[in-house]
């Protein structure tokens, strides 16, 4: 049971384009979620989050937008960066703080290529 | 600041010999430490967890099993491993922010 999951296993943006990634849930507990980029024979590193009680969550290039009651949310880079190219995780948990922290729920991941 | 360590980075090793891989986190007290494993081509899954030492929870049935001998020192083992344990293992840490990961080991079991 695939509980997060991100339908596009791959995204090609011109450089200095928007980059949308797309992420969707299926468990309502699922009150916090996350995005990690990550390179090969790496480990992710965060990105950023976003509670709940949000619907958008902004940091320089990156923006979170939540839509609760259709279990998505997605990912915007505004603008995209060849260094931007990697895999984005989305991942989920069911709480900020305590072990809930730790214990995510990921996607598949999609792979982003920005071209020059 | 605070750090996380893994290794080996990379591990081959032949079925039915056993594992142990090694995390450890600087600069921090008393962290939630949790072991994860990316399967080729699919996302991370949480095997792992701990809120201190000698406290281990599983998340998912498997061949592995984990140990939290010291605060800040996270270990998971096999006593004989599966093809199907071939992946990229990282261990993760969290007080109060979201999980930071380390580098990962590759293993590949022939």
């Amino acid at each position: 049971d695939q509980q997060v999951k991100q339908n596009s296993p791959s995204l090609s943006v011109q450089e200095g384009r928007i980059s949308i990634l797309n992420c969707d849930y299926t468990n309502s507990m699922f009150d916090y979620f996350l995005w990690y980029k990550k390179y090969p024979a790496e480990g992710p590193t965060f990105l950023i989050s976003i509670s709940s009680i949000k619907d958008k969550n902004e940091d320089g290039r990156f923006t979170v937008f939540l839509n609760k009651s259709a279990k998505h949310l997605s990912l915007h880079i505004v603008p995209s960066q060849p260094g931007d190219s990697a895999v984005y995780f989305c991942a989920a948990s069911g709480g900020a703080g305590g072990t809930s922290y730790g214990k995510l729920t990921f996607g598949q991941g999609t792979i982003l290529t920005v071209h020059p | 600041s605070q750090t996380i360590h893994q290794w080996p980075a990379t591990l081959v090793q032949p079925v039915g010999s056993p594992l142990s891989l090694e995390c450890t986190v600087e600069g921090t007290s008393n962290p939630n430490l949790y072991w994860y494993r990316q399967a080729a081509g699919r996302g991370l899954q949480l095997l792992f967890y701990s809120v201190g030492i000698g406290q281990i929870s599983s998340e998912v049935p498997q061949n592995l099993s984990a140990s939290r001998p010291q605060d800040r020192q996270f270990i998971l083992s096999s006593k004989k491993l599966l093809l199907s344990d071939s992946g990229f293992y990282l261990c993760a840490w969290s007080v109060s922010d979201p999980p930071l990961f380390g580098p990962g080991t590759r293993l590949t079991v022939l």
